[in-house]
């Protein structure tokens, strides 16, 4: 079956202005995850939407971020007034169930999302 | 909180070597799960396994193989005969009962030369 899909897979935007990075998880999952890829920082976990509320968004690095999940499939994270330091690669995952203890709790990852600031 | 620790940076082998890969974790949860990811040049991150802490045994996979040590916090890889397909960023993770992000360590670059 289709995996999880980003898009863009490539974005180049100048310093202020504001994106919006799109992910579609595998068909039924309920949970959905966004991380962040940087040279500096690694693999930084950002938000988790379970359906389409978002329990955490600890990760979130300042307000410029947020996020949205509608119909309980599609994610859209937004980074407003961007900054160099956003570039990275964003990465969605997705899981069939969002509690460890009913199984099926791994994530399955997107090929990405690289944001290039200018 | 909550520490995903690969000591290792990079690894070159030649094919078919056995090659282990080193994941230490700190938590002070007493249920948590450990991963790895696999991480090829593609950039997709590829799962590869789930153990749960409550879960000891280790797991062996055609030519990988899991060894999970409470008692020394280790959650270690090994591929065995490696080949130059297994060359990749390997990610050790950990994720707690409640609260469901990963928490990944800074990955391990296998190289495997022919």
């Amino acid at each position: 079956g289709a995996g999880v899909s980003q898009s863009p897979s490539n974005k180049v935007t100048e310093k202020g202005k504001d994106v919006e990075l799109r992910c579609d998880p595998i068909s039924g999952h309920t949970a959905l995850y966004w991380y962040r890829q940087s040279l500096g920082q690694g693999l930084e976990f950002l938000i988790y939407f379970q359906g389409n509320s978002a329990p955490d968004k600890s990760g979130l690095p300042s307000d410029r971020f947020s996020a949205e999940r509608t119909g309980g499939s599609v994610s859209t994270l937004t980074i407003q007034r961007t900054q160099q330091e956003d570039s990275a690669v964003y990465l969605c995952a997705s899981s069939l169930s969002f509690t460890p203890r009913h199984g099926h709790y791994e994530q399955y990852f997107g090929p990405g999302t690289r944001l290039t600031v200018t | 909180a909550q520490k995903v620790t690969q000591a290792q940076t990079e690894i070159s082998v030649v094919e078919k070597e056995d090659v282990t890969l080193d994941c230490v974790y700190e938590t002070r949860d007493t249920t948590y799960y450990l991963f790895w990811y696999k991480q090829p040049p593609s950039g997709e991150l590829v799962f590869l396994i789930r153990r749960n802490s409550f879960d000891e045994q280790n797991e062996i996979s055609g030519r990988y193989s899991w060894n999970f040590q409470k008692s020394t916090s280790s959650f270690n890889f090994t591929i065995t005969a490696s080949q130059v397909v297994d060359s990749a960023v390997y990610f050790c993770a950990l994720s707690m009962e409640y609260g469901n992000k990963l928490v990944f360590g800074a990955g391990t670059i296998l190289r495997v030369k022919s």
